[in-house]
């Protein structure tokens, strides 16, 4: 069984600081990861994952996060925040499809972004 | 590229009155969903379907059933809708290999 846990269901950052969400995961099989984005009324939007190989993975609009499975974390950073960056943003872990592939979310973490 | 496509995208039931939300997906995936959204609580598994013909429970499948009708297509249908299902409902799809999901738009539901 997989579950994750998102640190801070609400977080604020300065335009131009350091963006910082954190997600921490349990799976008892080896992990898919994932970070989603959500837009006022609009549907999920994928911003990166984790499958294989390279632990520091880059996705779109300068987001990256980074898996490390000894604190079974998958924090997702910006260096520097944007306008646009404001929204919700979802953690999800799956396995396998041999494990079946249910993708389980976080609570969420809402990002404000001050000008 | 559709993607996903759910209908409709908005909804209001009066409590007891049954209802379908459709989904249709063109990417020839397998598996499909059907989340929930409440504020504060992300998106919880509803129904999945790994292929066609097979569904299963996933954490808060009271209230609901499922159809895979084929490949494509996947409907969440409530029964006697109740005003605990008042709730913004996505479809997802996604390819065997990596669960990588692809989100419909939403269907926002509100039970009165």
């Amino acid at each position: 069984a997989q579950s994750v846990t998102q640190l801070g269901s609400h977080v604020s950052v300065s335009e131009g600081a350091l963006v910082l969400l954190r997600c921490n995961y349990s799976s008892s099989v080896p992990p898919y990861l994932f970070w989603y984005v959500q837009y006022p009324n609009q549907g999920l939007q994928l911003l990166l994952k984790y499958t294989t190989g390279a632990t520091l993975v880059k996705g779109i609009n300068g987001f990256e996060a980074e898996f490390k499975k000894s604190e079974t974390s998958f924090h997702l950073t910006k260096p520097s925040a944007h306008m646009s960056d404001a929204a919700e943003y979802f953690c999800a872990v799956s396995g396998s499809r041999i494990y079946g592939n249910k993708l389980v979310f976080g609570a969420g973490t809402i990002l404000r972004v001050k000008s | 590229n559709a993607g996903v496509t759910q209908t409709p995208k908005f909804q209001v039931l009066k409590t007891g009155q049954s209802m379908t939300l459709q989904c249709a997906q063109d990417m020839n995936h397998n598996s499909m969903y059907w989340y929930r959204q409440d504020p504060g609580m992300g998106l919880r598994l509803i129904y999945y379907s790994a292929s066609e013909g097979t569904t299963d429970k996933g954490e808060v499948p009271n209230g609901y059933n499922v159809s895979r009708l084929n490949k494509r297509e996947f409907s969440l249908r409530l029964e006697s809708a109740a005003p605990s299902q008042t709730s913004v409902y996505f479809c997802a799809s996604s390819a065997d290999r990596i669960p990588e999901a692809f989100f419909g738009q939403g269907t926002r539901l509100t039970v009165v």
